[in-house]
């Protein structure tokens, strides 16, 4: 009963510095998310993966760039850490994009100095 | 703008204290309302999905509503461990895009 899987939990880089952080489900999900999670603020969208073979930009995207690997693996990269990317990144996944639940992973806790 | 506002930000029951949280929204498109739990440290747990207004969802001692404009988590005898942050989310289309909005979600602590 994995579900959704990120790694790692915790990561400390410096500014500019590249990183990627990895996602996988085992659900069978054909969905992908990837959010950020700030104090005071809602959880908002990086990126989806709709389907294996597609991504599209969310809300927040500048700075970031993701990669659906296969049907089970999505991940998101960061290019050249800044401070203002300091967060709590989750991925989920669902069974289609729509009106389905996502179901998360238990985040990556990322902090750039 | 799709918004999505919860209420209370924070909230303090006795064990037993029943009360109730509330998510408001303004959505184009309302597709789906989806409740969530989230303990510290981890990530957010689904707990119910609700489609259209006038449907009740049920869960031990939650039960969610749905109308036109607000659901409510309603928590009945609260135990210390319903202590968790609840997320709420609307699944909204419009123009061929679809989304999910959450709100900032309201802290519940449950005091023995």
């Amino acid at each position: 009963n994995a579900g959704v899987t990120q790694t790692p939990k915790f990561q400390v880089l410096k500014t500019g510095q590249s990183m990627t952080l990895q996602c996988a489900q085992d659900m069978n999900h054909n969905s992908m998310y990837w959010y950020r999670q700030d104090p005071g603020m809602g959880l908002r969208l990086i990126y989806y993966s709709a389907s294996e073979g597609t991504t599209d930009k969310g809300e927040v995207p500048n700075g970031y760039n993701v990669s659906r690997l296969n049907k089970r693996e999505f991940s998101l990269r960061l290019e050249s850490a800044a401070p203002s990317q300091t967060s709590v990144y989750f991925c989920a996944s669902s069974v289609t994009q729509g009106n389905q639940p996502q179901h998360f992973g238990d985040g990556t806790r990322l902090s750039i100095l | 703008e799709d918004q999505v506002t919860q209420s209370p930000e924070a909230l303090r029951l006795q064990e037993g204290e029943s009360s109730s949280l509330n998510c408001s929204y303004t959505v184009s498109g309302l597709r789906g309302l989806f409740w969530y739990r989230q303990d510290p440290g981890k990530g957010p747990e689904f707990l119910f999905t609700l489609y259209s207004a006038g449907e009740e969802k049920e869960k031990e001692r939650l039960k969610a509503t749905l109308t036109k404009k607000e659901s409510f988590l309603h928590i009945t005898a609260p135990k210390p461990e319903d202590s968790a942050t609840y997320l709420c989310a609307v699944h909204s289309y419009q123009g061929g895009s679809e989304k999910l909005v959450f709100g900032k979600g309201t802290k519940l602590t449950v005091n023995p």
